[in-house]
């Protein structure tokens, strides 16, 4: 299995819902990240997981709240969200966090719209 | 000004021509990613470079990495529709300094007209 799974695909939520994303990798990889990406821009690095801890938040605000529960998950949780959050968030693994073996996989991403 | 800028921002040929995509880095880097995006969709790996002078093929696509000159180059041979999308490409920049940074170009999207 060499995929990244991203649910839901698509997610409508209003500036006082709360919601999470899920992402979902069976491949051993022992990294996981989740990423911003606005309209014609490059993906944002947010957050990076490194055997299950985080270990980089890119000053992301607190009402993006992420979470590993274990090697093969990732969530991110939402939670007062501004419009201009809306994007498409992108999980991504890879089999250690850094060096030359980093080549990340990348899910199809959930695009996200707050009302 | 941006760490991984990419050359052109957007391109468009005719079926069968080929391309050139480049990706100048101001910074050391420690491997070099290229990956493509259709619209809205996740990221696809299509290579890694990690050394000086290195080239590796796929298909119709052919990467090389100019180490001296902090950059790589996409090289697209007979390009078709099918290979129309986003190019990306991504390096890692931490170095021995500590901090993980990873960072994506600015990005060229392509177009193939047919």
């Amino acid at each position: 299995d060499t995929e990244v799974t991203q649910t839901p695909k698509h997610l409508v939520m209003g500036m006082t819902n709360k919601k999470s994303l899920k992402c979902e990798q069976h491949m051993g990889h022992r990294a996981m990240y989740w990423y911003k990406q606005k309209a014609k821009k490059p993906p944002e690095l947010m957050f990076v997981y490194s055997y299950e801890k985080l270990s980089i938040n890119e000053s992301v605000p607190s009402r993006f709240s992420p979470e590993c529960p274990n090697s093969s998950l990732l969530n991110l949780h939402l939670h007062a969200l501004q419009p201009e959050d809306s994007a498409l968030y992108l999980c991504a693994s890879s089999q250690v966090p850094t060096g030359v073996y980093n080549e990340q996989f990348f899910g199809p991403g959930t695009r996200l719209t707050v009302l | 000004s941006q760490e991984l800028e990419q050359s052109p921002q957007s391109l468009i040929v005719q079926e069968g021509k080929n391309l050139t995509i480049n990706c100048t880095s101001s910074k050391t880097l420690y491997g070099l990613y290229w990956y493509k995006q259709k619209y809205g969709e996740g990221l696809i790996f299509l290579m890694m470079l990690q050394k000086g002078g290195e080239e590796k093929s796929h298909e119709k696509i052919t990467a090389k990495l100019d180490e001296k000159k902090q950059q790589s180059s996409l090289h697209i041979t007979a390009s078709q529709p099918s290979h129309a999308g986003i190019y990306l490409c991504g390096a890692d920049i931490s170095g021995t300094s500590g901090t993980y940074k990873y960072i994506f170009g600015t990005g060229t999207r392509l177009k193939v007209l047919a």
